[in-house]
Order: structure tokens, then C-alpha cells, then sequence
């Protein structure tokens, strides 16, 4: 079955270093990655899509890599802050008209000031 | 514009009783997903309903869960006699129609937290 698997343990990292959160699937072939942002008591924030035939996506301090050979994707946010502290999901989803979202449990990044 | 709307944001039943859960989709949007969150696991698809239509309800429980997304209203997740089990955040999503290449992006609800006594 489709399995996708993100670091368990939070990842705390000192503001200003670069935080780096992975994703690993398996038995699926994902037409899209997507990231999105959780904060407590709240629902997920996209935060950036990537497209199965692109290497890369960056977007202001973020920046996802996608390698459909070793079905993986890294997401990485540079210049952290603690306003980055949150739960970070990783999402896939198949081509085909809709979009129903494959999650990932998600990591926790706790960024110290 | 107003972000997706979920109501009650919290709601608590006894074992055996039902629960409603509703979505407001944003302005525009026609297309709505149901995921279940459970405490340290991801959120998992429960059904995508487009306006009085229902497309794929591959996640749903085979039994008391049932969706709807009614042509005026909101939509409404209806859980019959509900079980410890249960107890869950339930998100909605919307999406506009159309889209490029088969992509819409999902807007999320702030969730109901439904706990079961």
C-alpha cells in the first residue's frame, strides 16, 4: 500500500541555520508534491507544490527538491526563525481531474531564538 | 474573501449519539474534501464531493459516516452513533473548479475537534 514517511522526531535547530525536512514514499507515483504548514489547533497552510518532472521550486526563504528515481522530496527553509516553529506535512497526489491528498504525519520543527 | 468555515470548532458526544459536522467552502468554491486527523498521525481522505454529488468516498468508514454537499448550505459530515474511535479533527478543504493540468489547490477549514465520551 502507499506509504509516505517523514522524520518522526522534531527537529530543533538554532534561528538563522537552515532546516532540512524529508519525505520518503513508496508504491506510489505522485503527479504532485506538496508541502504544507500546521500550527496547533489549526488546519494546513500550503506552503509549495512541485510537479513530478520538476527538479526544484523555490519560494522566498523555502525550497523543495523532488527525486521521483530515489522517491524522495527535501524541504528546506533558510534563515530560520522561531516564527517557523511549527508541524510540517508532506502531501502527494495523482493527476486526473481532483486532488485527493496523500499525507504524511508530518514533522516538528522547533526553531530557539 | 472568508477563508473555509467549519462548525462547531469543538463538539462532544456521548457514545451512541450522532454528530454533524459542517464546511462553508470559500466563495467560488465548488469541490470539498473531508480528511480525518488522528492525535500523531496524518490526515487521511475520507470522501470529495462536488455541488449534490458525490465523487469518491474511498475513505469513508463503510458505515454511519455519510457527506453530503447539498446545492444551497453548507456541507455536512454526519457521524451515526458514534464511537470512542471517533474521536478525532475532522478538516474540510475546498478547491475552485477547473484549474491547470489537473491541479487545484486545497484551502483548509480550521477543523472540528470531536471528542466522544
Amino acid at each position: 500500500s502507499q506509504k509516505i514517511e517523514q522524520n518522526s522526531e522534531a527537529l530543533n535547530i538554532q534561528e538563522g541555520k537552515t532546516a532540512t525536512l524529508t519525505c520518503n514514499y513508496t508504491n506510489y507515483s505522485p503527479a504532485y508534491l506538496q508541502w504544507y504548514r500546521q500550527d496547533p489547533g489549526r488546519g494546513p497552510v500550503f506552503l509549495l507544490l512541485i510537479r513530478e518532472n520538476e527538479k526544484e521550486k523555490r519560494k522566498e526563504r523555502l525550497k523543495v527538491t523532488f527525486d521521483t528515481t530515489l522517491k524522495q522530496s527535501l524541504f528546506h527553509i533558510t534563515a530560520s526563525q522561531p516564527a517557523d516553529s511549527a508541524t510540517y506535512l508532506c502531501a502527494l497526489s495523482s493527476s486526473g481531474g481532483y486532488n485527493k491528498l496523500i499525507f504524511g504525519a508530518g514533522t516538528r520543527l522547533a526553531v530557539h531564538p | 474573501n472568508a477563508g473555509v468555515m467549519q462548525n462547531p470548532r469543538h463538539l462532544v458526544r456521548r457514545r451512541g449519539q450522532e454528530a454533524r459536522l459542517r464546511c462553508s467552502p470559500m466563495k467560488g468554491h465548488s469541490h470539498v474534501y473531508w480528511y480525518r486527523q488522528l492525535p500523531e498521525e496524518g490526515l487521511k481522505f475520507m470522501v470529495y464531493l462536488q455541488k449534490e454529488n458525490i465523487i469518491d468516498e474511498s475513505g469513508m468508514p463503510k458505515e454511519r459516516f455519510s457527506a453530503e454537499f447539498p446545492k444551497e448550505g453548507p456541507s455536512i459530515l454526519r457521524i451515526q452513533q458514534v464511537v470512542r474511535g471517533d474521536s478525532a479533527a475532522y478538516f474540510c478543504a475546498s478547491s475552485p473548479p477547473g484549474g491547470f493540468k489537473g491541479y487545484n489547490e486545497q484551502f483548509f477549514g480550521p477543523g472540528t475537534r470531536l471528542t466522544v465520551l
